[in-house]
This record gives C-alpha cells, sequence and structure tokens, in this order.
C-alpha cells in the first residue's frame, strides 16, 4: 500500500521566517493533495498537484511536486500566526479516478512571536 | 461553496452502546468517506461510499459499518462502541473523476468510556 512520510512531524517557527514541510512516497504519486487543519477540526483543501515538477501557489503558500512525483514540499513565506494548524498531504492510490487517498501523519505547525 | 456537516461535533458514549454519525453534504457529490484520526497515526480511511446504497471497506473497516441511503447522506455505524474506538471522524465528499479534491466536515470527537 501506499505510505506517505511527513518531515518534521512539527516545528515552531518565528513569525516572519520561511518555512518548508515534506511528503515523500514510496511509490509514484497520481496526485498529491495539501490540506490544512486547525487543532479540533476538519480539513481545509490547500492545493492539488499532478504533473512532475508541478508547482502552485497561493497566497504566501508554494506546494510543489518533483519530476519522479514521489515527493512533495510546502513552502510558506514570511509565516503568520495565521499558518499555524496541522498539514498533512494526502495521494491519489492510482491514476484511475481520485476517489482514495492515502494521508500522512501530518505536521504541527506553531508560530511564535 | 461545499459544505460538508456532522450531526455532532462532541460525543459520548458507553462501552457496549451503539453508536450513529451522520454526514451530510450539499453539493451532489458522488463519493463520501469516513475517516479516523489518531494521534501519531494520522487519516485512517474506515469506508467510502462511490454511490448510493455502496460502499467499499477502507483501511480499518472492523467494528464499523456504513449506510447510505440518500446521495447526500453518509452515516457510519459502530455497532458496539468500544474504548479503542475513542477518536476524532472525518467525513469527507468529493465530486469524483481525476481531479476530485475532498472537501471535510467539522469532525466529531467521540469519547467511549
Amino acid at each position: 500500500s501506499q505510505e506517505l512520510e511527513q518531515s518534521p512531524q512539527s516545528l515552531i517557527v518565528q513569525e516572519g521566517k520561511n518555512l518548508t514541510i515534506n511528503c515523500t512516497s514510496s511509490k509514484t504519486l497520481y496526485g498529491l493533495y495539501w490540506y490544512k487543519q486547525k487543532y479540533g477540526e476538519g480539513l481545509i483543501f490547500l492545493m492539488m498537484l499532478q504533473k512532475g515538477g508541478e508547482e502552485k501557489s497561493h497566497e504566501k503558500i508554494t506546494a510543489k511536486l518533483d519530476e519522479k512525483k514521489q515527493q512533495s514540499s510546502l513552502h510558506i513565506t514570511a509565516s503568520q500566526p495565521s499558518h499555524a494548524g496541522i498539514y498533512l498531504c494526502g495521494a491519489a492510490v492510482s491514476n484511475f479516478g481520485n476517489e482514495k487517498l492515502t494521508f500522512g501523519t501530518g505536521t504541527r505547525l506553531t508560530i511564535i512571536p | 461553496d461545499v459544505k460538508v456537516t456532522q450531526s455532532s461535533r462532541y460525543l459520548v458514549k458507553r462501552t457496549g452502546e451503539k453508536v450513529f454519525l451522520e454526514c451530510v453534504q450539499d453539493m451532489d457529490h458522488e463519493n463520501m468517506f469516513w475517516y479516523r484520526q489518531d494521534p501519531g497515526l494520522g487519516l485512517r480511511l474506515i469506508y467510502f461510499s462511490y454511490d448510493v446504497k455502496m460502499k467499499e471497506k477502507g483501511d480499518i473497516p472492523e467494528g464499523y459499518s456504513v449506510s447510505r441511503e440518500k446521495k447526500e447522506r453518509f452515516s457510519l455505524i459502530l455497532e458496539s462502541a468500544s474504548t479503542n474506538q475513542t477518536s476524532m471522524y472525518l467525513c469527507a465528499s468529493s465530486l469524483g473523476g481525476a481531479t476530485s479534491e475532498q472537501f471535510f466536515g467539522p469532525g466529531t470527537r467521540l469519547t467511549v468510556l
């Protein structure tokens, strides 16, 4: 089965600093989804990547998928308190539609003033 | 905006009780999912449904059943709750197809005493 490993497991960053979260798969990723979760709440969709080398940005968050489609990174520029939460990557388990996703264990991000 | 609602945010039940968790989505999505989320284990898929009255087991279906009688509603049933089913339960829905992100509900934190 597909396994996703996220690193780091937790991250404490001073407000204004940049940070990167990684998601690595043991198999080829057919679709890679990034979600954010505020503590004790549901997941909010951030971005989805499908093609090798693809990069997407939304406000201060940029996500990339490597050419081999086995690793993705999420980069936050000039972090703010609103970025705090748990970031999860999810991957489609096949290329015949993306109905099922496998998730990483998450990265807990804390922003300190 | 897609809205996925769950019947309760917090629930406390006793061992052996039958528990129903309800999920409703309002965007005519084909697919619906039930996950549980535990510290260190991430999100794990319990069951999913790709059509009315259709269901498929996820990674951890033991001790659970589901019902999808109407397209917008997907119920998770714990036939006889046990303490190891104390967890955060998250429902999600997706349109279906190759670029289909999942939209999540706010979650139900279930405690079984």
